[in-house]
C-alpha cells in the first residue's frame, strides 16, 4: 500500500515553456502532498506544501507564480514550472504522508527536468 | 526556524564494519523521525523510523536511537554490505507546521 506515482519521469524543454508534473496517490487519499527539489548530490529541499481544496503553502524563496501548484482532488497534485529557465533544471519529487498513522512519507519516482 | 543537521556528509567503511550517521533537529516539539535511503536517480526509500515516545528501534541490521533531551537521533547499520552503499537522509516531522525537513545527506560507501 501507499504508492505514489509521478509523471513524467524525465522531461526536456526549451526556455520559456511550461512543464506540468503530476503526482498521484494510487491507493490512499492524500489531503496534503509535499513538493521537493533536489540538485545533484544535494538534499531534498522543500518547495511547497500542497493542500487539497486550498492554496499551497510555499517555502521562503520559492516563487509561487513560477511554481504553480494545484491539488484539486484527494489523489492528485500537480506542479507546473512556468516560463522555465535553465536554472530550473533539477530533480523534482513529490511525496505524501500515509500509512496507519499517516506519518510515513511516501515518495513519487521523481521528475528530472532539463531546460535547454 | 526548522532545521535538521546531519553528519558526516561522507562515510567510507569496510564491509562488515558498522556505520553511524547522526542528526540533530531544532524543534523540540518534533515527534517523528524517519530515515531514508536513496540510490542515484531513484526515489528515497524509508528504511526505519522512530517516534518521540521511543528511545530506540531496531530492524535486523538497522537501528535508530533518539535522545529527545539533546534533540539528537542516529542511524546505526551493522555488518555493512556493499549494497548498503547509497545516500542516507534523516528527517524530522515538525508538528507545528506539519512539514518534513530533511538533513543534508550522508554518502555511505561500503568497501568490499
Amino acid at each position: 500500500g501507499a504508492v505514489v506515482s509521478q509523471h513524467p519521469s524525465r522531461v526536456i524543454c526549451k526556455s520559456g515553456t511550461s512543464v506540468k508534473i503530476e503526482c498521484r496517490s494510487l491507493d490512499f487519499q492524500a489531503t496534503t502532498m509535499f513538493w521537493y527539489r533536489q540538485f545533484p548530490k544535494q538534499s531534498l529541499m522543500l518547495m511547497a506544501t500542497s493542500n487539497e481544496g486550498s492554496k499551497a503553502t510555499y517555502e521562503q524563496g520559492v516563487e509561487k507564480d513560477k511554481f504553480l501548484i494545484n491539488h484539486a482532488s484527494l489523489t492528485l497534485s500537480t506542479l507546473t514550472v512556468t516560463s522555465a529557465h535553465p536554472e530550473d533544471s533539477s530533480f523534482y519529487i513529490c511525496s505524501a504522508p500515509g500509512g496507519e498513522t499517516n506519518e510515513k512519507l511516501f515518495f513519487g519516482s521523481g521528475t528530472q527536468l532539463s531546460v535547454l | 526556524g526548522e532545521n535538521v543537521e546531519q553528519h558526516p556528509s561522507t562515510l567510507s567503511v569496510q564491509e562488515g564494519d558498522s556505520a553511524v550517521i547522526k542528526c540533530t533537529y531544532s524543534d523540540s516539539a518534533s515527534n517523528y523521525f524517519p530515515w531514508y535511503k536513496q540510490e542515484l536517480g531513484k526515489r528515497p526509500q524509508l528504511i526505519i523510523d522512530i517516534r518521540s515516545n521511543v528511545g530506540e528501534k531496531k530492524d535486523q541490521r538497522i537501528a535508530v536511537t533518539l535522545n529527545k533531551t539533546a534533540k539528537h537521533f542516529s542511524l546505526h547499520i551493522t555488518e555493512t554490505q556493499p549494497e548498503d552503499s547509497a545516500v542516507y537522509f534523516c528527517a524530522a516531522h515538525f508538528t507545528g507546521t506539519y512539514k518534513y525537513i530533511f538533513g543534508t545527506g550522508t554518502r555511505l560507501k561500503v568497501l568490499a
